[in-house]
């Protein structure tokens, strides 16, 4: 079965880019969706097809796909960009998570 | 605006039964593939199942073959997850979450559910 690979955990400065990582085997091959969740929240899309943006997201979020790894950047971390972030993927008609990045601003 | 709403979670004995409803609307909820996928208190995002809109293809992830089953009322616009046979491990919070590649799998998820809480305990 498919895996996608995440850091438990990256930090930020405020106002600093930040990157996350989601490593997969030829994950340039296939699209890949990002989603984040705050405490106590249901998760939210934050990117689609690797580098789209969802109305009411920030331009300072952006995705990239490139060999075996794809990577979620958000630029001027703010305080409310502290959350819990999953990339995700399809496989054989199944749903693949990352493990989650936590994202410490 | 697209709204999910489950419910029919609780505290349940294991190998007992429990059956997930997720009522949609905001949307022409027979186009759309729908899928459940859980969270395990302090984990990750784990997909359980899916449905495309005509209910003529489901799939399930592994940890759930064989024990869950998925179903869908386009008139209704409701989704189910019929969970027999349940374990400790199936204890987590259960989004029900719209697929938008219209019609079949393989889209992202938009939006979310507040989810509804299965507990499996003795």
């Amino acid at each position: 079965s498919y895996e996608l690979t995440q850091p438990l955990s990256v930090s930020v400065a405020l106002g600093r880019t930040a990157r996350i990582p989601c490593g997969g085997n030829s994950i340039a091959t296939r699209n890949v969706h990002w989603y984040q969740q705050k405490p106590g929240q249901a998760p939210v899309l934050v990117i689609y097809r690797d580098n789209n943006r969802p109305s009411g997201i920030p331009e300072r979020f952006s995705g990239s796909n490139s060999g075996n790894t794809a990577t979620l950047t958000i630029s001027r971390a703010q305080a409310g960009d502290e959350a819990d972030y999953y990339c995700q993927v399809w496989d054989s008609n199944t749903g693949v998570f990352g493990g989650g990045t936590r994202l410490t601003v | 605006e697209v709204h999910l709403v489950e419910s029919g979670g609780g505290l349940v004995q294991p190998g007992r039964s429990l059956r997930l409803s997720c009522t949609a609307s905001g949307f022409f909820f027979d186009s759309y593939a729908m899928h459940w996928v859980r969270q395990a208190p302090g984990k990750g995002l784990e997909w359980v199942s899916g449905i495309s809109w005509d209910s003529s293809n489901t799939d399930y992830a592994d940890s759930v073959k064989g024990r869950f089953t998925i179903s869908r009322d386009n008139a209704e616009n409701s989704l189910y997850l019929r969970m027999n046979s349940l374990r400790a491990e199936d204890t987590a919070l259960y989004y029900c979450v719209k697929d938008m590649s219209e019609g079949g799998f393989g889209g992202w998820f938009d939006p979310w559910g507040q989810g509804t809480l299965v507990t499996v305990s003795s």
